[in-house]
């Protein structure tokens, strides 16, 4: 069993759909980061979280330590969001730290 | 502000011969790591380097090393080839503080084909 699962793998919706990605863990972590890869390779980083909840503009991204899970959620989804959406925590172990991925969600949007 | 800058971008390579990959990482980053994507395996991390010194291992064999330099740039190198050693070579670069990390800020990666 993978330390970092997603689902779904992929998703395909229609424009203006509420998105919601799930992200669970099952090692201790010091933080969650979503991340989302465009064709071709480049890797942004959206969220960095440890606890809560965190908004920037159409995007939401929770995490619950308790129960080892993440949700990134896309309001008001547009073609421009159709990409591959990855989970990574961070372990850090004796101050060595890595990131551990999930197998990441491929999201289109139809227009 | 410049960002994480990887080359090259594309590469070809032979069975048996051995590469370098660069990554600059953002000015005043010192920590820089690296990664391995491929179809099969997805993101995997191969390491990390921190003021000159390599503070964390993946799990992958010797023939994959690196260091970093006093800028803080880091170079990859892996030695001997194999097929499944074609991937999208990704690194990030964070601004660590001590024991904490704020973030990681990635490369646009260079593609690495052994044929």
């Amino acid at each position: 069993k993978n330390e970092v699962e997603q689902s779904p793998q992929n998703l395909t919706a229609q424009e203006g759909e509420f998105i919601t990605i799930n992200c669970s863990y099952s090692v201790g972590i010091s933080a969650l980061h979503w991340l989302q890869q465009h064709p071709g390779g480049g890797i942004v980083s959206l969220f960095m979280l440890s606890s809560g909840k965190k908004k920037h503009g159409r995007l939401i991204a929770t995490i619950n330590i308790q129960e080892k899970h993440s949700s990134l959620h896309i309001t008001a989804s547009h073609p421009r969001d159709s990409a591959v959406y990855i989970c990574a925590v961070k372990e850090e172990i004796q101050g060595a730290q890595k990131l551990v991925f999930g197998q990441g969600t491929r999201l289109t949007i139809n227009p | 502000k410049a960002g994480v800058t990887q080359t090259p971008r594309y590469l070809i390579k032979t069975r048996g011969q051995q590469v370098t990959l660069s990554c600059s990482p953002i000015s005043g980053h010192r920590s820089v790591s690296w990664y391995q994507q491929t179809p099969g395996q997805g993101l995997q991390f191969l390491f990390e380097y921190f003021s000159e010194t390599q503070r964390n291992k993946g799990n992958f064999p010797g023939r994959f090393s690196g260091r970093q330099f006093s800028n803080s740039r880091s170079e990859m190198n892996v030695s001997t080839l194999e097929l499944g050693d074609s991937a999208l070579y990704l690194c990030a670069s964070s601004l660590r503080q001590g024991a904490v990390n704020y973030g990681y800020t990635f490369g646009s990666g260079t593609r690495l084909t052994v044929v």
